[in-house]
């Protein structure tokens, strides 16, 4: 079986400061992870994905296999980073894609 | 080129009904999956198709079935409707059967049972 847990629903942070967002997975093979993201009145869309290794808009995640997590980090949160972030998972072939519960992000003036 | 679409965009159906959905996938695009989410269990999935055959398929009643046609477009049914299947129901297609590789998601389709 796979699973994805975030473990915070909310997070609140100040523009400028840093905002971490965890991710936790259970899967016994080798996954691949993403973080999807859904701004308001937008469709969810792919933020970043563990086998590109890039930084998208700022935002970085490390895949750490001992821990099984992959947090997903920015240094310097912007008001626009506000929105809904998704951790998911894909582990056998095919494109399923178990999602956590998800973590709303606002990010204050 | 244009996104995935879906139609209709939402519904409102009766217990005991059933109702069919539709996904238009990106052009070129044979992967189409199917997702339920509702506030209380989020987003959860429900089947994937690729080249017309049913891949991968999430923990859901028979009630729930779905297919897809020679040009990638999708529909999913539900049967006898409860009142615990409003949700609103997402579609993603992506290019490539490679687990890796991004979906594209729809605005989905608010369904609710009254």
């Amino acid at each position: 079986a796979q699973r994805v847990t975030q473990p915070e629903k909310l997070l609140s942070v100040f523009k400028g400061a840093p905002v971490e967002l965890k991710c936790n997975y259970s899967y016994s093979g080798s996954p691949e992870l993403f973080w999807y993201v859904q701004y308001s009145r937008q469709r969810l869309q792919l933020l970043l994905r563990h086998i590109s290794r890039e930084s998208i808009k700022g935002f970085t995640a490390d895949l750490n296999k001992g821990e099984t997590s992959f947090h997903l980090k920015k240094p310097f949160a912007q008001e626009e980073d506000s929105a809904m972030y998704y951790c998911a998972l894909s582990g056998a072939a095919g494109n399923k894609l178990t999602f956590g519960g998800g973590t709303r992000v606002l990010v204050k003036p | 080129k244009a996104g995935v679409t879906q139609t209709p965009r939402y519904l409102i159906k009766t217990r005991g009904q059933q109702v069919t959905l539709s996904c238009s996938p990106i052009s070129g695009h044979r992967s189409v999956s199917w997702y339920q989410q509702t506030p209380g269990q989020g987003l959860q999935f429900l089947f994937e198709y690729f080249s017309e055959t049913q891949r991968n398929k999430g923990n859901f009643p028979g009630r729930f079935s779905g297919r897809q046609f020679s040009n990638s477009r999708s529909e999913m049914n539900v049967s006898t409707l409860e009142l615990g299947d409003s949700a609103l129901y997402l579609c993603a297609s992506s290019s490539r059967e490679d687990r890796s590789y991004e979906q594209y998601f729809g605005p989905g389709t608010r369904l609710t049972v009254t």
